[in-house]
């Protein structure tokens, strides 16, 4: 059973610093990640999607990376503003049936002006 | 804009009644996929539907059930109502290149079960 897990669960920071986000799975058979965004009672807002046979994508401040090997996924955003305030949550799609996410709890992030 | 649309966008229901939710995805996205979001929860898997057939289903009980119409929309239909399915329901939709560019989820709807 596919299972994901977000570090931190909860991170705030100063405008304009670098951060790093955590991804890790448990079963390496997958067929693609993707990072989403959601703000407080919205729906989900795609990021970025990386293939199994990809190492990392990038859009505008954002880049993602992923090692299926070890099960590990991090999202990079450089220079945060505060709009980039939000939950981040990170999912897998399986390899198997139908092609369900199974979705991390998320990092809430604040960035403080 | 997303190209997914649910309806409505919050709803207050009573325990042990029905609900349905909506949702209307973009044209061609012939997979829809529905979500329980519990409040501060990664959101949970309940089904599937391809092609206007079921294709997959988490860990929900059978009175979690969907429909999906050949226009790409379609329904989720909880029957007797608890008090644990207080949630946001999201739907997914995607097309056949769904490895290439992911899912889009619409905005949810927010089900509050009083």
């Amino acid at each position: 059973k596919q299972e994901v897990t977000q570090i931190p669960a909860a991170l705030s920071v100063p405008e304009g610093e670098n951060l790093v986000l955590n991804c890790s799975f448990t079963d390496s058979a997958i067929y693609n990640l993707q990072w989403f965004r959601q703000d407080p009672g919205k729906g989900l807002t795609s990021l970025l999607l990386i293939q199994s046979s990809q190492r990392e994508q990038t859009s505008g401040r954002l880049n993602a990376s992923l090692d299926k090997s070890s099960g590990r996924s991090t999202l990079y955003i450089a220079a945060s503003q505060p709009g980039d305030s939000a939950t981040y949550l990170c999912a897998v799609s399986g390899i198997q049936g139908a092609q369900k996410l199974v979705f991390g709890q998320g990092t809430r992030l604040t960035i403080n002006p | 804009e997303t190209g997914v649309t649910q309806s409505p966008t919050h709803l207050i229901k009573t325990r042990g009644q029905q609900v349905t939710l909506r949702c209307s995805s973009q044209s061609g996205h012939n997979t829809v996929s529905w979500y329980q979001q519990a409040l501060g929860q990664g959101p949970q898997f309940i089904f599937q539907y391809y092609r206007e057939e079921e294709n997959g289903r988490g860990n929900f009980p059978p009175r979690f059930s969907g429909l999906q119409f050949p226009n790409f929309s379609s329904e989720l239909n909880v029957n007797a109502l608890e008090l644990d399915d207080s949630a946001l329901y999201l739907c997914a939709s995607s097309h056949p290149g769904q490895g290439l560019v992911g899912y889009t989820f619409g905005s949810g709807t927010r089900l509050t079960v009083v």
